[in-house]
């Protein structure tokens, strides 16, 4: 079955540095890849699609998706309190059908 | 306002009871989701649902089922509820397979 690895567990950052989290991934043959945050008690909120090799941005937040490595990231500048949440990678699978998702990484952004 | 709801939002049950968790969508999305999230485990997929009475097994059926009569009505039952389905479950709505999902804000069920 696919698999999806977040790393690190949790990660704390203060205001204004870069925080960048990391997903891998057991194959190389989903095309679609996606972060969400959740904000603690909330549902799940999109961030970025990335769907091909190199770098796709949304505002503060950035993806870099390289299928040969079976790795994604996601780098977010600027971080502010409010961003203090869980963040889950997905990957798309069976043909579109649904997302399995990585187990989180939980940031705390202090001010 | 695109929205996906989720009722109750925190319930508790004791063993064996029935239980029915309802999602409400109101985009006129063709496929409706329930997950169910664990710590440790992330989202896991229970069922998927195509449209009116077109629904399939995700990866962890098991103990569950699901109803829907109306495209923006999506019902997860649990038959006789056990203490390992303590949970917090998550619908979620898309336009078709591949497009972005919407989540609700998840239900909290604990079973005793």
């Amino acid at each position: 079955q696919q698999k999806v690895q977040q790393s690190p567990e949790s990660l704390t950052v203060s205001e204004g540095a870069m925080a960048s989290l990391n997903c891998t991934f057991s194959d190389g043959t989903s095309d679609n890849f996606r972060w969400y945050r959740q904000h603690s008690g909330k549902g799940l909120e999109v961030l970025v699609s990335i769907f091909s090799d190199g770098e796709k941005e949304e505002g503060r937040f950035t993806a870099h998706l390289n299928r040969a490595s079976l790795h994604v990231s996601l780098h977010i500048r600027e971080p502010q309190p409010s961003d203090s949440a869980v963040y889950l990678c997905a990957m798309v699978y069976q043909g579109g059908r649904a997302l399995i998702f990585g187990t989180g990484t939980t940031v705390s952004v202090s001010p | 306002d695109m929205k996906v709801t989720q009722m109750p939002r925190y319930l508790i049950k004791r063993m064996g009871e029935n239980v029915l968790l309802e999602c409400g969508q109101d985009m006129s999305h063709e496929t409706m989701y329930w997950y169910r999230q664990d710590p440790g485990l992330g989202l896991q997929l229970i069922y998927i649902s195509y449209d009116v009475d077109s629904n399939s097994e995700g990866d962890i059926p098991k103990g569950y089922r699901v109803s829907r009569k109306k495209r923006e009505h999506f019902s997860l039952i649990l038959d006789s509820a056990k203490t390992n389905q303590t949970s917090v479950y998550f619908c979620a709505s898309s336009l078709v397979n591949y497009a972005e999902q919407f989540f609700g804000p998840g239900t909290r069920l604990t079973v005793l």
